[in-house]
């Protein structure tokens, strides 16, 4: 059974850095072909992809956040670690990790979401 | 970035009826197209890929067409269940654009 779950601080104060976790089980990020990604949504929009990282250590992040962004992973821990540098009230968002499934960029399995606020 | 736009953006239907949501891509994507259902407070759930691909476990009276530029999901008999927000995801080019989501309500 596949299982992810996302933690990390519900409100973080401007221009620092925020710091989430994704635990996952189910399946090995150390297995060819797996993939794990951490997208948002604001509170009432759309969905947004934010990064990647696979099971070969190659990383990807989206294009407008990409100097604010690191994805890191610790197969013996079964995480993903989602850093955001320099955080702004527009980053409000609840954050999901996501399982990529086989069949391409879209995702499979899905953790709960942990909203954060950034807020003074 | 390709663009994703859903229409409506809110639908009101009962129980029984057929509903079709409608999702236009800036670009052609093929089919590289999938829908989500989500419900309040929930994470999304995949329904379809690849345009018209169901995921295992999904009931059949969902089902997904169109390629190129225009797609639809349509519940062919709406169920209590069915009542949430539905998007859909372009996954033809890397950065995945979601749609902005289209809310089906009780009528």
């Amino acid at each position: 059974q596949v299982t992810l779950k996302e933690s990390g601080p519900a409100l973080v104060k401007p221009t620092q850095t925020l710091t989430l976790t994704c635990t996952f089980s189910g399946f090995s990020l150390s297995t060819s072909g797996m993939r794990v990604s951490w997208i948002r949504q604001p509170p009432g929009k759309a969905l947004e992809w934010l990064a990647r990282i696979d099971w070969d250590d190659d990383k990807f992040y989206r294009t407008s956040l990409k100097t604010r962004l690191t994805i890191s992973k610790d197969t013996s821990k079964n995480q993903v670690v989602l850093t955001m540098t320099n955080v702004d009230p527009v980053d409000t968002a609840t954050y999901y990790c996501a399982r990529e499934a086989v069949a391409g960029r879209i995702f499979d399995y899905w953790g709960q979401g942990t909203l954060v606020t950034v807020s003074s | 970035d390709i663009q994703m736009t859903q229409s409506p953006s809110t639908l009101s239907a009962s129980v029984g009826d057929r509903v079709t949501i409608t999702c236009r891509a800036s670009q052609s994507i093929s089919s590289w197209l999938a829908w989500y259902q989500q419900k309040p407070g929930k994470a999304p759930k995949l329904l379809i890929y690849k345009a018209s691909s169901l995921e295992s476990g999904v009931p059949s009276r969902f089902s997904g067409s169109g390629s190129g530029t225009e797609f639809t999901l349509t519940i062919s008999s709406l169920q209590p269940d069915d009542f949430a927000t539905y998007y859909c995801q372009q996954y033809h080019s890397f950065s995945g654009t979601f749609g902005q989501g289209t809310k089906v309500e009780i009528k």
